[in-house]
Order: C-alpha cells, then structure tokens, then sequence
C-alpha cells in the first residue's frame, strides 16, 4: 500500500466547533488532494495541493480551508462544522499526471 | 458539476458472466482512470488510459477510450463475487485536477 495516512479515522463533532483532518504521505509526492464522498455523488474535490504553501480550491470548497506546511502534510479543517459536512473524506496523493493512492477515509459526523 | 458520469448506476450479475461499465465525460483529458471502492474502503487504481490510446488491457479488465465520443467503458471478464464493489472512473486533464463521476455498484452473484 501506498503511504498515506489519514487521520482520525472516525469522529463525532459538534455543529459550530473547528474541526481538522490530517493526511500524512511517506511517498514524497508533489501532489495532495482533499476529497468528500456523500451518496449519490461518487467523490466531489474539495481542495487540491500542487506543493508547499500552493493550494487551490476544487468544486466544494466553500466551509474548507486547508494548509501544507511540509510536503508529507496536507491539513482539511472546517472552520465551523455544519450537519451538511457530515460526509466521508478522503485524501489522495499523485507524483504527476498519473494515478491516484488514496487514504482509508475519515467518517465524520456533525451533531 | 460532475466531469465523468457511469453508466448503470448499479449492475447485478452472475459469477462467470462478463461486467460491463460506461463513463461519458466532457471536456478534454490527458488520461482516464478507472478505481475500484471496496465498502467502507479508500479507493484503489485500477488502471489507466491515456488520450491516444484506444484500447488497453490488464489482467481481466479492458478498457476503451472514445475521444470523439468522450466515453470509455470498462470490461471486467469471468466476474468473481469477489468483484463486487463500487467502480469509479476519473478524468485528468492535468495534474492539479482528477474528477471522479459517480460510480456505478457491482454485485456478483455466487
């Protein structure tokens, strides 16, 4: 398996509070990428990292915000946590334009 | 908006039959990528085509890719019910950007 580590893997929050995700990669790759995934919308790009400190929004953005510090870390954090971010997320990892190594997901849920 | 969309969205089967996806996208890609989701899973690669290939083999899957329709589909031979899984295809027309559709559920009857 690829290595990449996301954490947690499950947590329970409530409405208003920040909440932050980590992804964690040994592999060294330049490019990093936050996914949601809800039924009945496979997987929507919530926000991508193309290297240090440069990130960019994807199609989900608004409530998330996201820092890259170091390449092996990519943060997601959402600001103020809302039910309507109760979701699965996901972050992925690619060296170029080529296939995508995926984390095991992070379940959380917003009360 | 979604980049790819598949084509069932679901899909039932019988072990040893022949599973057959579609992915229709629409802007310009350098290369489709077809994964795989195990439930409750992370996704996994399952293999690649790039924009002047048309066709491409691995193991038990075959994919095609139409650029002119903007379509791909995805064969899986002599299906297992360890097959059964959700299947995802994404388009990449650079780097920064991999847009999955909404995949299309697999079960594969023993």
């Amino acid at each position: 398996d690829a290595g990449i580590t996301q954490s947690p893997r499950h947590k329970v929050t409530e409405t208003g509070t920040p909440v932050t995700l980590r992804c964690h990669q040994t592999e060294n790759h330049r490019y990093m990428y936050w996914y949601r995934q809800d039924p009945g919308h496979g997987l929507r790009l919530i926000h991508y990292s193309y290297g240090v400190k440069d990130t960019d929004k994807g199609e989900v953005s608004d409530g998330y915000s996201v820092s890259r510090s170091k390449t092996e870390d990519f943060l997601l954090t959402l600001e103020s946590a809302t039910s309507s971010q109760t979701s699965v997320y996901f972050c992925a990892i690619r060296s170029g334009d080529t296939e995508a190594f995926f984390g095991q997901g992070t379940r959380l849920t917003v009360v | 908006s979604q980049q790819g969309e598949e084509d069932p969205q679901a899909l039932s089967i019988q072990e040893g039959e022949n599973a057959t996806m579609n992915c229709s996208y629409k802007t310009s890609i350098n290369n489709l990528q077809w994964y795989r989701q195990n439930s409750g899973r992370g996704l996994v690669h399952l293999i690649l085509i790039r924009s002047n290939e048309r066709e491409k083999h691995s193991g038990r899957l075959r994919v095609t890719l139409d650029t002119s329709k903007k379509s791909s589909s995805l064969l899986i031979t002599a299906s297992r019910a360890a097959d059964t899984a959700s299947y995802f295809c994404a388009t990449s027309f650079s780097a920064r950007q991999l847009t999955f559709g909404s995949g299309t559920q697999l079960t594969v009857l023993p």
